[in-house]
C-alpha cells in the first residue's frame, strides 16, 4: 500500500501565478479530502469528493480555488491567480466507503511570494 | 463554536516522563474519536481511534487514549516518553452519520521532549 500521494512536496510561486496540487488517494478508497493548514486557522476542510464528485466545497475560500477529481485515482486543486495568503501545508487524505479513519499524504507546502 | 478543544498549545515534559495530552469535543452524541500525530515535514499519522466498546484504546507508539463520556473528553497518555514522541499532535473527530469521514480538528499540541 504506497499511501496517499501529493505532489509537490514544496512549491514556491508568485503572486498571480496558477498553482496546481496533486493528489493519488489509495487504491480503491471512494472518499478523497482536502485540507489546508495554517497557522491562524489549524486544519480546515475544503472540499471532498465522493466516487469522483464534489460533495461538499462549502470550505473553498473563494471562486480562485478549484478542484477536480477526474478519475478514482487523481485530483486537483488548482488556485487561480495565487495570493500570499494562500501560503500554507495543503493535505490530501482518503478513506473507504466513508469510513474513518482517513488516510493523509504528506501534503504540499504551498509559498506564494 | 470550536468543535474540538485542545486547550494545551504547547507543552514541555522529560524524557522518561509521563505525558496526557488533553481533547474536548463539543457534540451532543458520542463521535468517533482520533487522535494523529505530525512530525516536522509530515503528514498526519494516526496513533489510534475510538468507536465504541472499551473506554480505554491502545494505540501505536504506546499511546493510549481514554474516553469519558461524561466530561467529553479524549485525552491521550503515555507512561514514559521518548525523545523521538517530540511532534504536534491532533485531536479530532468524526461526527457520525451524514458527515462520512469528515474530520474535525483541534488546533494541536506541540510536544516538547527534554533529554
Amino acid at each position: 500500500d504506497a499511501g496517499v500521494i501529493q505532489s509537490p512536496r514544496h512549491e514556491v510561486t508568485e503572486m498571480g501565478q496558477e498553482v496546481t496540487l496533486r493528489c493519488k488517494p489509495i487504491s480503491g478508497h471512494d472518499y478523497l479530502f482536502w485540507y489546508r493548514q495554517t497557522m491562524m486557522r489549524g486544519l480546515e476542510l475544503l472540499i471532498y469528493f465522493n466516487n469522483n464528485v464534489p460533495i461538499d466545497d462549502s470550505g473553498m475560500p473563494e471562486d480562485r480555488f478549484s478542484a477536480k477529481m477526474p478519475n478514482a485515482s487523481f485530483s486537483t486543486l488548482k488556485i487561480q491567480p495565487s495570493e500570499p495568503r494562500d501560503s500554507a501545508v495543503y493535505f490530501c487524505a482518503s478513506s473507504l466507503q466513508g469510513n474513518p479513519p482517513l488516510h493523509f499524504g504528506n501534503g504540499t507546502r504551498l509559498t506564494v511570494t | 463554536a470550536q468543535s474540538v478543544t485542545q486547550p494545551d498549545i504547547h507543552i514541555t515534559v522529560s524524557e522518561g516522563a509521563s505525558l496526557e495530552l488533553r481533547c474536548n469535543y463539543s457534540y451532543g452524541a458520542t463521535p468517533y474519536l482520533f487522535w494523529y500525530v505530525q512530525s516536522p515535514g509530515q503528514g498526519l499519522q494516526l496513533l489510534l481511534k475510538y468507536f465504541s466498546g472499551d473506554t480505554l484504546v491502545q494505540g501505536i507508539k504506546g499511546f493510549e487514549a481514554e474516553f469519558k463520556r461524561s466530561q467529553s473528553s479524549f485525552n491521550l497518555r503515555k507512561p514514559s516518553v521518548h525523545w523521538s514522541d517530540a511532534a504536534e499532535y491532533f485531536c479530532a473527530v468524526d461526527k457520525r452519520g451524514s458527515t462520512l469521514g469528515r474530520l474535525y480538528f483541534g488546533r494541536g499540541t506541540q510536544l516538547t521532549v527534554w533529554p
